[in-house]
């Protein structure tokens, strides 16, 4: 199984101010990394899959990078509604599996 | 637009079963595959099933393998979970999710999730 670290833990900023999200995978998944947010009581959704690509309605603040075992979330400049946990998600080997989670919080 | 809608949740005893349903509208269900996936209270995501669009294939997580069996009609454009010995550490949110797409494994539509409780 595919084990996937998220760094950091929580991050505190404000609003205006830039995110770099880390998530580091156990070993290769070549670019089959994607990204979730979930806010409170709702359901994920979906921002960013195959490392870079935004997904459908995704504004453009959000960004991904990386390939192989290390990978990048950045939000350029934080809305408020981008407060919220940030998921990875490897496609890359069967159990497909998730990050723990990366919190932004309002500093 | 895409909707997906759970129900089946509820609280039952270790040892219980239970079906969840996920009914699915906005889109060709028949053409997409599609996954539960889990989240137990305070914590993170965890890939629960997966179906094939037509059916032909199924993955389930090892820790719920042999318990746990996902299906669908297309019919019905209805996705199912049902769920048999349950136990503790069962309890979560499941929700259901739609696949992007062709062969990628990942998740452009959720539901908003159903409760399932395993108490005695």
């Amino acid at each position: 199984e595919i084990v996937l670290t998220q760094s950091p833990a929580t991050l505190s900023l404000s609003p205006g101010e830039g995110a770099t999200l880390s998530c580091r995978a156990s070993q290769s998944v070549s670019s089959y990394l994607a990204w979730y947010q979930q806010t409170p009581g709702q359901a994920p959704r979906l921002l960013i899959y195959d490392a870079s690509n935004r997904a459908t309605g995704i504004p453009a603040r959000f960004s991904g990078g990386g390939s192989g075992t290390d990978f990048t979330l950045t939000i350029s400049s934080l809305e408020p509604e981008d407060f919220a946990v940030y998921y990875c998600q490897q496609r890359s080997n069967w159990p497909l599996t998730f990050g723990g989670g990366t919190k932004v919080e309002i500093k | 637009q895409v909707q997906l809608v759970e129900s089946g949740g509820g609280v039952v005893q270790p040892g219980g079963s239970l079906r969840l349903s996920c009914a699915a509208s906005g889109f060709t269900f028949s053409s997409y595959d599609m996954y539960w996936v889990r989240q137990a209270p305070g914590k993170g995501l965890e890939w629960v099933a997966f179906i094939r669009y037509d059916g032909s294939n199924k993955y389930h997580a090892d820790s719920v393998r042999g318990r746990f069996t996902i299906s669908r009609d297309n019919s019905k454009n209805t996705l199912y979970l049902q769920m048999n010995s349950l136990r503790a550490d069962d309890t979560a949110v499941y929700y259901c999710a739609k696949g992007y797409g062709g062969n990628y494994q990942v998740f452009d539509y959720w539901g908003q999730g159903t409760l399932v409780t395993v108490s005695s």
